[in-house]
């Protein structure tokens, strides 16, 4: 199957700086990718969906300037959370999809630590 | 929007037996339900899927089963084995390719 990465795989930061994640499709054009927030021993919860070149769509009580996405080509995405605080500390997961098929592959995830 | 429920929340067998995995839907709209299996501190992978128009879907040890109608879905695992113990999820979306929404996750403890 497809492949999808991330970087890092985890981070500490202090609160009130900015922590960037990749997430890359290594063998296939993402149209589409999707991240996810996932709170421990919780599910998985949407947050936004980006398609390459165009702005990303943010689910409801999601803010948008504090968690921008960025999906400017078809093998990259980042997700930025900035002036983080500690109720920011989750795994985060990005999904991506490619143009000949619709199944979505899941990358291995991001463990953010705000401290 | 969907609601997607997911029991039990926890489930534990011993190695051998069956398991059986069940969610509910709200969204009469949705066509499309996968579920994942998830180890600690990795991405959720894929282990079978299954679409609206078939109501029931075999892979070697694992099947899933659709009621449309009653809108659930079961996972059903047979002959569990240790490895077989992660977290699992269901979820739905209107199409293949639209964002999933979720069920809670169940954890499958599967003693030897």
């Amino acid at each position: 199957g497809a492949v999808v990465s991330q970087h890092p795989s985890w981070v500490i930061c202090k609160s009130g700086t900015s922590v960037k994640i990749e997430c890359r499709s290594l063998d296939f054009q993402a149209t589409t990718m999707f991240w996810y927030r996932q709170f421990p021993k919780q599910s998985l919860m949407l947050m936004a969906t980006s398609n390459e070149g165009s702005k990303a769509t943010y689910e409801q009580g999601v803010e948008k300037d504090k968690f921008l996405i960025n999906h400017a080509s078809l093998t990259l995405s980042t997700l930025t959370v900035t002036s983080a605080h500690p109720e920011d500390s989750s795994f985060y997961i990005c999904s991506a999809r490619g143009a000949s098929w619709n199944e979505q592959f899941f990358g291995p995830g991001t463990r953010l630590t705000v401290l | 929007g969907e609601n997607v429920e997911q029991h039990p929340s926890t489930l534990s067998v011993q190695e051998g037996d069956s398991a059986v995995i069940k969610c509910t839907y709200s969204d009469s709209a949705s066509n499309y339900f996968p579920w994942y299996k998830q180890e600690l501190g990795k991405g959720p992978q894929l282990i079978i899927d299954i679409r609206s128009n078939v109501g029931e879907k075999k892979d070697q040890r694992i099947a899933v089963t659709l009621n449309k109608t009653a809108k659930h879905f079961s996972l059903h695992i047979t002959e569990t084995q240790p490895e077989d113990s992660a977290v699992y999820f269901c979820a739905a979306s209107r199409s293949l390719g639209a964002a999933l929404i979720f069920g809670k996750g169940t954890t499958l403890s599967v003693s030897s």
